[in-house]
């Protein structure tokens, strides 16, 4: 079964700093990545994804996430964060095909940035 | 705009009570997911749905059972609840295809086991 691997679990960060969020799987099959944020009080939404192609996608807000294939990773990133970026950070993989496809998280990183 | 709903935002049940948690979808969407948060422990998957009628288990489904009757809506069900099954439940749901689509959840509900 596919497993998440997310290293940090709470990141604290002042304004202005960069931001690099780990994120590992297991799946050695054909994937699709995904990270979701969580701002305090609000639903799950997407941040960005990767399907194929261009192995470095971009999302929402400034964000960015580079897909290592030979690493197993797809670690998030920010060059400049702001204190609204304050929230939860999951890593999400999809595996299976056709009709049988689910999607599992990783435990989540919390970031606090600081004014 | 899309919208997943779930049933209630807060829900206190006592130990040994049967629990529906219901969550309903507009977008026509196949695939529906159900999820337990807690912190530390990310989000877990409990039963998954890829059409009507049709259900797989997901990484923790022990305790609970689920129900896709109409497309729609998908039922969790707590046959008998217990302390260890507080906890914040999210209900999601996406288009069927090739599994880059986006998941699209409710606000979860809150339930505690007293």
């Amino acid at each position: 079964a596919q497993s998440v691997s997310q290293h940090n679990h709470h990141v604290i960060l002042s304004e202005a700093a960069s931001l690099e969020l780990g994120c590992n799987y297991s799946y050695g099959g054909t994937v699709n990545l995904f990270w979701y944020v969580q701002y305090p009080g609000q639903h799950l939404q997407l941040l960005l994804k990767y399907f194929s192609g261009d192995p470095l996608v971009k999302g929402i807000k400034g964000f960015e996430a580079e897909f290592i294939k030979s690493k197993f990773s797809f670690n998030l990133r920010k060059p400049s964060v702001q204190w609204s970026d304050t929230a939860e950070y999951f890593c999400a993989v999809n595996e299976g095909s056709g009709g049988y496809q689910k999607v599992t998280f990783g435990t989540g990183t919390k970031l606090q940035v600081i004014p | 705009d899309v919208k997943v709903t779930q049933s209630s935002r807060y829900l206190v049940k006592r130990t040994g009570e049967k629990v529906f948690l219901e969550c309903v979808q507009d977008m026509d969407h196949e695939n529906m997911f159900w999820y337990r948060q807690d912190p530390g422990l990310g989000l877990r998957l409990i039963y998954f749905s890829y059409d009507v009628k049709m259900k797989e288990k997901g990484d923790i489904p022990e305790g609970y059972s689920v129900s896709r009757e109409k497309k729609e809506r998908f039922s969790l069900i707590l046959e008998s609840a217990s302390t260890n099954q507080t906890s914040m439940y999210l209900c999601a749901s996406r288009r069927a295809g090739t599994g880059s689509e986006k998941l699209f959840f409710g606000s979860g509900t809150q339930l505690s086991v007293l």
